[in-house]
């Protein structure tokens, strides 16, 4: 079955902190991995995305790290902003079908003045 | 700046009625989607096209249906709503094929339905 398993449910931190959102999968026929995020009374919008043949990724203060042997990838948020607030989803597209993702379960974010 | 949109931003229909929700995009984008969103489920895929007059199941297609007669609308058919199908539900869309820009899908705002 294909699933991303996303982790923690609800984060909050403190403004300048980093904030550190997981997300594992069991299927191995994903071929990109993006990052959405929403906010309250918007659909969601695409973040940043990684391929599985990269480690690392970096756009301004947000970063992908990857780990394909332990089928695990992250969202680092370095020097978070109470404009930050919002939910996060990791996704996985299913390789071969034409743009078909697959979501995690959401992480709501609050980052405190 | 493109655009996905939703026909209603909040619905209440009654158990039993056939309920449509529309979507459309001015991408002229190939694939669209439906999901619903529930607290701690994510966002879960129902139905999606590749092209007009096609459609696919997602994983959880059970009471409901789909139509796609032009490339810019894809309908959201529940065909006896029902309490468990009170959700939001999110229209997307994207390009096509395996390259890297389909994993961006550009989502309308959203349809907060409740059966009552």
């Amino acid at each position: 079955q294909q699933q991303v398993k996303q982790s923690p449910q609800s984060l909050i931190v403190q403004k300048g902190g980093i904030s550190i959102i997981n997300c594992a999968y069991e299927n191995t026929a994903f071929d990109y991995f993006p990052w959405y995020q929403q906010f309250p009374g918007k659909g969601p919008a695409l973040l940043i995305a990684i391929r599985p043949d990269v480690s690392e990724k970096k756009e301004g203060r947000f970063t992908i790290s990857f780990n394909k042997s332990a089928k695990q990838f992250s969202l680092h948020i370095m020097d978070s902003q109470p404009g930050d607030s919002a939910t996060y989803f990791c996704a996985a597209r299913v390789a071969n079908q034409g743009g078909k993702l697959i979501f995690g379960q959401g992480t709501e974010l609050s980052v405190k003045p | 700046d493109v655009k996905v949109t939703q026909s209603s931003r909040y619905l209440v229909k009654r158990t039993g009625e056939k309920v449509f929700l529309e979507c459309v995009q001015d991408m002229d984008h190939e694939n669209m989607f439906w999901y619903r969103q529930d607290p701690g489920l994510g966002l879960r895929l129902i139905y999606f096209s590749y092209d007009v007059k096609m459609k696919e199941k997602g994983d959880i297609p059970e009471g409901y249906s789909v139509s796609r007669e032009k490339k810019e609308r894809f309908s959201l058919i529940l065909e006896s709503a029902s309490t468990n199908q009170t959700s939001m539900y999110l229209c997307a869309s994207s390009l096509p094929g395996g390259g890297s820009s389909s994993y961006e899908q550009y989502f309308g705002p959203g349809t907060r339905l409740t059966v009552t």
